[in-house]
């Protein structure tokens, strides 16, 4: 069965500190795999995209890195803000030909105290 | 929101009634999608369009009928509504070129639908 699973579920840091968030599929074949910022009450927003041949990619303070022999995905947030507090989604593409096979995560919660 | 509009953004209806959910968008892309979330679930796709009267079913389908007349809207029919149906449900598009550094999703503000 092609599953996404994150960890950890929820995570509290203080603001200021780095994080990373996993993520481990099972899906196959790979085509590509997204990182998603979701805030409270609002639709998720792509952060990156990564196809099997790229490493790492980074957007501002948030860079993701693949490794597709292990399957497994991080995204590392550095000098985290209050505004990082919103809940993360990894979603992985089985067929870049066909947009309906995307499998999503259920997201890891952060939260960033002050 | 990338020019996405639901609409209604809430909605309580009673179970058996039929509901309709617009989603509007003024990017002229080619594809839109119909997914929900809950708690536990992450996304779920229900339905996507891959072009005027070009629909296919998603893995939650069951319960749910979409349309799309226009390339700017699709439209998500609960046929008769269902407490298991509650959640809140995302519409989302992209401009699915072929090539996997292409296929950004784009999603809407959300509605949130209640099913007494």
């Amino acid at each position: 069965k092609n599953q996404v699973e994150q960890s950890p579920q929820s995570l509290i840091i203080l603001e200021g500190k780095n994080c990373t968030l996993q993520c481990n599929y099972t899906v196959s074949p790979f085509s590509n795999l997204r990182w998603y910022k979701q805030d409270t009450g609002r639709g998720p927003v792509s952060l990156t995209i990564m196809t099997f041949s790229e490493n790492t990619k980074s957007n501002g303070r948030y860079t993701a890195t693949l490794d597709a022999d292990t399957k497994q995905s991080s995204l590392h947030i550095t000098a985290s803000q209050l505004s990082d507090s919103a809940s993360y989604i990894c979603v992985v593409t089985r067929d870049s030909t066909n947009a309906g096979k995307s499998t999503f995560g259920d997201g890891t919660t952060l939260t960033v105290k002050p | 929101d990338a020019g996405i509009t639901q609409s209604p953004r809430h909605k309580v209806t009673e179970t058996g009634t039929p509901v309709t959910l617009r989603c509007h968008q003024t990017e002229n892309h080619r594809y839109m999608y119909w997914y929900r979330q809950d708690p536990g679930h992450g996304l779920r796709l229900i339905h996507y369009s891959y072009g005027v009267k070009d629909t296919d079913k998603g893995e939650v389908s069951d319960g749910y009928s979409v349309s799309r007349s226009k390339t700017e809207d699709f439209l998500l029919t609960l046929e008769s509504a269902t407490s298991s149906q509650t959640s809140v449900y995302f519409c989302a598009i992209s401009e699915w070129r072929g090539s996997s550094n292409m296929d950004t999703q784009y999603f809407g503000p959300g509605t949130r639908l209640t099913v007494l």
